[in-house]
């Protein structure tokens, strides 16, 4: 059984460096093909897709956001670590890790930005 | 980026109705294509993949068609479970872009 989980502040200052860990189950970021992705949802708006990390540590990011993010993997843990710097009031949204199917996704985990 | 365009935004609908809903792609995304059901305080569900490949689960009234740069979900009879948002998805090519939703509610 697959099973992904999100975890962080639930509470960031503008400008600073927003860190969150994917920490997943019933799968291995060392096998072929396998990979972990974030995806962001303010309130009351769509989803946005943010970045994807490979099991070979090949990373994609989205280039509206590349500058910002930062993907880190440890397989050893189960864990999926994502950077965001600079934040500001527009990232607040609930962050969703979810593996690379999109057919499993965590439970979601809220971000508010604000002094 | 890829821009997906749904439509409707929001669609007022009853039990027992058919539903379809559309998304558009802005180039050919082939048949990568996802299709979620979102209810409030949720993560998104995965109901349809690569088009038309309906998920291990998901009910049979569920379908989805298309390729190249237009595609449709169809629900054949409303349930009250259905009434959610659902968002398509491209996984064509990086940022794999969402579309803006469509929310059904009850009339």
């Amino acid at each position: 059984q697959i099973t992904l989980k999100e975890s962080g502040p639930t509470l960031v200052k503008p400008t600073q460096t927003l860190t969150l860990t994917c920490t997943f189950s019933g799968f291995s970021l060392t096998t072929t093909g396998v990979g972990v992705g974030w995806i962001r949802q303010p309130p009351g708006k769509a989803l946005e897709w943010l970045a994807l990390i490979y099991w070979d540590d090949d990373k994609r990011y989205s280039p509206s956001l590349k500058s910002r993010l930062t993907l880190t993997k440890d397989s050893s843990k189960n864990q999926v670590v994502l950077t965001m710097t600079n934040m500001g009031p527009v990232d607040t949204a609930t962050y969703y890790c979810a593996h690379i199917s999109y057919g499993h996704w965590g439970q979601g985990t809220p971000v508010t930005v604000s002094s | 980026d890829i821009q997906m365009t749904q439509s409707p935004s929001s669609l007022s609908t009853s039990v027992g109705e058919r539903v379809t809903i559309t998304c558009r792609a802005s180039q050919s995304i082939s048949s990568y294509l996802n299709w979620y059901q979102q209810k409030p305080g949720k993560a998104p569900k995965l109901l349809i993949n690569a088009a038309s490949s309906l998920q291990s689960g998901v009910p049979s009234r569920f379908s989805g068609s298309g390729s190249g740069t237009d595609f449709t979900l169809t629900i054949s009879s409303l349930q009250p479970e259905d009434f959610a948002t659902y968002y398509c998805q491209q996984s064509y090519s990086i940022p794999y872009t969402f579309g803006q939703g469509t929310k059904l509610e009850i009339k």
